[in-house]
């Protein structure tokens, strides 16, 4: 299968534990974007990356939390000292650069996450 | 900022039924407009898009039409079967920006 893999796909933690999350792209994409998705809200974007660079960050990403994408090739979401605010649904997507493909993205199964 | 707004669900249809979901949007500049689908435990795809006024997208009977004169992209389907019940997210892309901005997702239902 050469879509995008989410790993864990769910993820139970107490309040201020530490939690990181794993996306793999689809191979020959460059972009590489992580959206939060609440229940009965469309995603929210967090952050993207240009291969290992990245280039854009929300304001919904707290200091809290950290992406990284060091070979750009699969990339890392950490959370610390979670909060049951983050209680949601992580997805990450990839697409290929260039202008013809924005919007263009291939979408990963997500990550639950439950912070009790 | 941009956003894009779709009406409220849920939708329920008989199948066979035509369907419309409405979409409407702001954005600056010409944003391209995106409808993605997400099947029950499966992830976010893309059905259709269309990236300039007037463009019509299409796939698997599902189409659009962007008009910037109602800044609206609906969808639309003449014969819903079963197999297309799902949420249905509109979403844009705006200017030089490279994520997607998405509406809140309409949950479609078809009975037999």
């Amino acid at each position: 299968d050469t879509g995008v893999s989410q790993n864990p796909r769910h993820k139970i933690t107490k309040r201020g534990q530490n939690v990181t999350f794993r996306c793999d792209p689809i191979s020959e994409h460059n972009r590489l974007y992580w959206y939060r998705q609440t229940l009965g809200q469309g995603p929210e974007f967090l952050t993207y990356f240009q291969n290992e660079a990245q280039l854009e960050k929300s304001r919904l990403l707290s200091d809290r939390f950290s992406a990284e994408r060091p070979k750009g090739s699969f990339s890392t979401l950490e959370i610390q000292r979670t909060e049951q605010g983050d209680s949601a649904m992580y997805l990450c997507a990839s697409s290929l650069a260039g202008g013809g493909q924005a919007g263009e993205q291939y979408f990963g199964p997500g990550t639950r996450l439950t912070v009790t | 900022g941009d956003s894009v707004t779709q009406m409220e669900g849920p939708v329920t249809l008989s199948e066979e039924a035509f369907l419309t979901i409405n979409c409407t949007y702001t954005a600056t500049g010409y944003p391209s407009l995106f409808w993605y689908v997400q099947y029950p435990g499966e992830g976010l795809q893309l059905l259709l898009k269309a990236t300039k006024a007037d463009d019509k997208g299409s796939n698997k009977g599902f189409e659009a039409t962007y008009r910037k004169e109602t800044t609206s992209f609906h969808l639309e389907k003449g014969s819903v079967q079963v197999s297309d019940s799902a949420v249905y997210f509109c979403a844009l892309v705006s200017g030089s920006a490279r994520q997607l901005t998405f509406g809140s997702g309409t949950q479609l239902t078809v009975l037999p």
